[in-house]
């Protein structure tokens, strides 16, 4: 089946410092999604990635899909100790017709020191 | 407005108990679904529905059922708790096979 794999699984970085989170998955995704958790809290929708090579930005957040459509990535620029929190990615394979096989990946733990 | 609401948020059962985790949205959403949780595993799907009256399997659904006879309510059942089914529990809700999802606050469920 569909496996999505994330790395790093955790990263430590001091306040204003850049992060990146990578996301790959072993199919051809028809498009990803990012969500945030907060520690104690449940995910969060942030952004939805569906064209080939295709990159977003949100204020110091910037999203890429890859050309092939199997790998994601998140780059957070300068962190501030409110980008705590857990990041995942979740895909749905081009054959996975019904959209309810949202597949995550395991998560990117990312604390920031002030 | 409330979203999705999860209830309880806490639970601890013994093994061979069993329980229901309810979960109810107000948002008329077609699409709902339960994930496990568990440290460095991320979110791994049980059951899920496209619609009341119709549930399927997700990649880990031993241990569980699920109905969806209403739109609104997707409860989660234990059939007889074993230790593995220790994990925080999420509902999510969507309005189709590529909306976002929102999720509930969860449910932390603990067995003895």
């Amino acid at each position: 089946g569909q496996q999505v794999m994330q790395i790093p699984q955790y990263q430590h970085v001091q306040e204003g410092e850049d992060f990146t989170t990578y996301c790959n998955s072993s199919t051809t995704l028809s498009n990803i999604q990012w969500y945030k958790q907060r520690p104690g809290g449940h995910p969060v929708f942030l952004i939805q990635l569906v064209k080939s090579g295709e990159v977003k930005k949100q204020k110091r957040l910037t999203f890429q899909f890859g050309e092939a459509k199997k790998n994601s990535s998140l780059h957070i620029t300068a962190t501030q100790t409110t980008d705590v929190g857990t990041y995942f990615c979740a895909g749905r394979g081009v054959g996975e017709t019904s959209g309810s096989r949202l597949t995550f990946g395991e998560g990117t733990q990312l604390t920031v020191n002030p | 407005n409330a979203g999705v609401t999860q209830t309880p948020k806490f639970q601890v059962l013994k093994t061979g108990q069993s329980m229901t985790l309810q979960c109810a949205q107000d948002m008329n959403h077609e699409y709902m679904s339960w994930y496990r949780q568990d440290p460095g595993m991320g979110l791994r799907l049980i059951h899920y529905s496209v619609g009341a009256g119709i549930t399927d399997q997700g990649e880990v659904p031993n241990g569980y059922n699920v109905s969806r006879s209403t739109t609104e309510d997707f409860p989660l059942r234990l059939l007889s708790a074993a230790p593995s089914q220790t994990s925080v529990y999420f509902c999510a809700a969507r309005r189709g096979k590529d909306s976002p999802l929102h999720f509930g606050n969860g449910t932390r469920l603990t067995v003895t």
